[in-house]
């Protein structure tokens, strides 16, 4: 299985601070995605990376930007964090021509 | 774009009891499916996927889903469910386009097995 790490797993932040969330893959896949997950909307798409350097916006982006200078490294970056950014961020790698998807465990970000 | 419906926020089933779970899709071009179950505190892992051929997949866990085009539906299903069956389930959708090729969840269906 492709290997996929979320840091922090957990952070609580207070508002107006900048936050930075770090996904880390093992191999070299080319599709990276950051989901946010809150109750009753399922995941949804921040932004994702289709190579180094290539990123674009997801559904729900305000608020958020991303990096990507290496292969295996894909950085959300909340700018200025609030409230309504209390969720749980995960990271995805897409693993191949099949639609493989591989999920990273997770980070729980509470705003206060 | 598409979207995803999951009629049923939460299932509430008796252990040994079968269960459907049900999702419909809207897309206007063809779509790949997949049901995904998270269970407490961890990530997704996936159940089951419907890329092509036959329209009944056969998942993990005993589970298994149709695709059903006429509809826009793929419901997913179990004949026994267990204890340990007790988790949150998500379809999603990807299109069969050369952009992004993210997923497109529904918005989830916690399935609840009582002994």
């Amino acid at each position: 299985d492709a290997g996929i790490t979320q840091s922090p797993r957990h952070k609580v932040t207070e508002t107006g601070t900048p936050v930075t969330l770090r996904c880390h893959q093992t191999e070299n896949h080319r599709y990276m995605y950051w989901y946010r997950q809150d109750p009753g909307h399922g995941l949804r798409l921040i932004h994702y990376s289709y190579g180094v350097k290539d990123t674009d916006k997801g559904e729900v982006s305000d608020g958020y930007s991303v990096s990507r200078s290496k292969t295996e490294d894909f950085l959300l970056t909340l700018e200025s964090a609030t409230s309504s950014q209390t969720s749980v961020y995960f990271c995805a790698i897409r693993t191949g021509d099949n639609y493989g998807y591989t999920f990273g465990s997770g980070t729980r970000l509470t705003v206060v | 774009a598409q979207s995803v419906t999951q009629l049923d926020s939460q299932v509430p089933v008796f252990e040994e009891a079968p269960v459907e779970l049900r999702c419909n899709y809207s897309s206007s071009v063809s779509v790949y499916l997949f049901w995904y179950v998270q269970y407490p505190n961890q990530g997704l892992q996936l159940l089951l996927k419907y890329l092509s051929g036959s329209t009944l997949v056969k998942g993990i866990n005993g589970f298994e889903a149709e695709f059903n085009k006429s509809q826009t539906s793929f419901h997913l299903r179990k004949p026994s469910v267990h204890i340990s069956d007790t988790a949150e389930y998500f379809c999603a959708v990807s299109t069969m386009d050369t952009g992004r090729r993210a997923l497109t969840f529904g918005s989830g269906t916690r399935l609840q097995v009582q002994p």
